[in-house]
């Protein structure tokens, strides 16, 4: 089955610094990627859609010049997470929705960020 | 704006017990629903959806938009059904989810 990938699995930093995270698709092309955001025993929240060779949309509430996102490719989309803090300590997964099947959305792995 | 609530957010029950996971949503359009399902340190994956009506390892799940909910059953439980379960509505067209908080089932011997 189609699978998708997230590099790195889990980062520390220090506050200040920047974050990027990788989603792949690895057998399939992808037009478009979400990233969510989850927090400790909580459900996930879609932070942004992240739409190949065009600007991402951010859902209500989550800064774009905070979080970052380029899909400059059918099977890469990176999240930047700058200048990060505390509070962006979380767990971030991508998910990509097959071009070709496009009612299918697989998910990645997860990247577990942790800033100090 | 668009809503899924799952009230458990833990539900355990005996082996070869029933399950029923509840989901409600909140959608002013024509809902797609779905159930995605986390095992132990594994990844999110898609259980099933409402609209192929079908049956996967056991689970079944009916839309019902009187009570806006989408219930997912199992008439008996296995040990291997034990992880996290997710509703989630699907809206725009554009494959926009929005997850409801998730039910940990466990399963016991």
């Amino acid at each position: 089955g189609a699978v998708v990938s997230q590099h790195p699995s889990w980062v520390i930093c220090k506050s200040g610094t920047s974050v990027k995270i990788e989603c792949r698709s690895l057998d399939f092309q992808a037009t478009t990627m979400f990233w969510y955001r989850q927090f400790p025993k909580q459900s996930l929240m879609l932070m942004a859609t992240s739409n190949e060779g065009s600007k991402a949309t951010y859902e209500q509430g989550v800064e774009k010049d905070k979080f970052l996102i380029n899909h400059a490719s059918l099977t890469l989309s990176t999240l930047t997470v700058t200048s990060a803090h505390p509070e962006d300590s979380s767990f971030y997964i991508c998910s990509a929705r097959d071009r070709v099947l496009t009612d299918t959305q697989y998910f990645g792995p997860g990247t577990r960020l942790t800033v100090l | 704006a668009q809503r899924v609530t799952q009230p458990e957010k833990l539900l355990s029950v005996f082996k070869g017990a029933p399950v029923e996971l509840k989901c409600n949503y909140s959608y002013s359009g024509s809902p797609e629903l779905f159930w995605y399902v986390q095992y132990s340190r594994q990844r999110l994956q898609l259980l099933l959806r409402h609209i192929s009506r079908e049956s996967i390892k056991g689970f079944t799940a009916d839309l019902n938009k009187g009570e806006t909910s989408f219930h997912l059953k199992k008439p008996f439980a296995q040990e291997e059904d034990s992880a996290m379960y997710y509703c989630a509505l699907r809206t725009g067209g554009g494959n926009k989810l929005t997850f409801g908080t998730g039910t940990q089932l466990k399963v016991e011997l």
